[in-house]
């Protein structure tokens, strides 16, 4: 099972919106609305943003949004703020009832 | 509130094996699905695998399969990871991570197993 593909990074000034990509297959993005985003702080463990395509968890700002179109997700975070630099990772169920990750962006905040 | 704690940092040669706990609070380990998630030094989230409640079985990696099994120990609410053949390349942190199977809302605090002869 191959690796999603993710920019490996993007940035965006404050207050601005950015988009992360999410590029899989019809064997995992393209086929079940099990795509998670999660974000990792340095030194941190990852936390969950975004389930099922555009869910948030409770907790997680409206700044943060999910969305599919065919094989490939997005995260999108509008209103950028500093705290918001980190790496992002998407996260999907396969076919083979397995999870595969995307190789991470990195995000600045300019 | 679901709370996961790791046991700590481990060093080992290659070829030796590692076995990695994760210790469940606030649920008992019946009710979760736990899987596990490693992460080398500057690099991606990378799924092992974990338990697939729809047919009650752990599935792994096709990667991992033959050189990792999980386990369960389900009276001290405890799951475990145990690596065998381990190389340079499994120089990472291991991370235990529980939700509903397909997206994990909880996480351990991270293991770091380091391989060096």
């Amino acid at each position: 099972q191959s690796a999603l593909t993710q920019p490996a990074s993007v940035s965006g000034s404050p207050g601005q919106s950015i988009t992360i990509s999410c590029t899989g297959t019809s064997s995992d993005v393209g086929g079940y609305n099990y795509v998670s985003w999660y974000q990792q702080h340095p030194g941190k463990a990852p936390k969950l943003m975004i389930y099922e395509v555009s869910n948030r968890p409770s907790g997680v700002p409206d700044r943060f949004s999910g969305s599919k179109s065919g094989n490939t997700a997005s995260l999108t975070i509008s209103g950028l703020q500093a705290e918001d630099e980190a790496d992002y990772y998407c996260s999907s169920y396969t076919s083979s009832s397995t999870v595969v990750f995307g190789g991470g962006t990195k995000l600045t905040v300019l | 509130q679901v709370q996961l704690v790791q046991s700590g940092a481990e060093v080992k040669k290659p070829g030796a094996s590692v076995k990695v706990s994760c210790k469940v609070s606030g649920y008992t380990l019946t009710e979760l699905s736990m899987h596990w998630v490693r992460q080398a030094p500057g690099k991606g989230l990378e799924w092992m695998g974990g338990f697939d409640p729809e047919d009650g079985e752990t599935i792994y990696a096709q990667k991992f399969q033959g050189r990792v099994t999980m386990t369960e120990d389900t009276s001290t609410d405890t799951a475990y990871m145990e690596l065998s053949s381990l190389r340079s390349e499994d120089t990472a942190v291991y991370y235990c991570a529980t939700g509903n199977g397909v997206q994990f809302d909880y996480w351990g605090q991270g293991t770091l197993v380091t391989v060096s002869s």
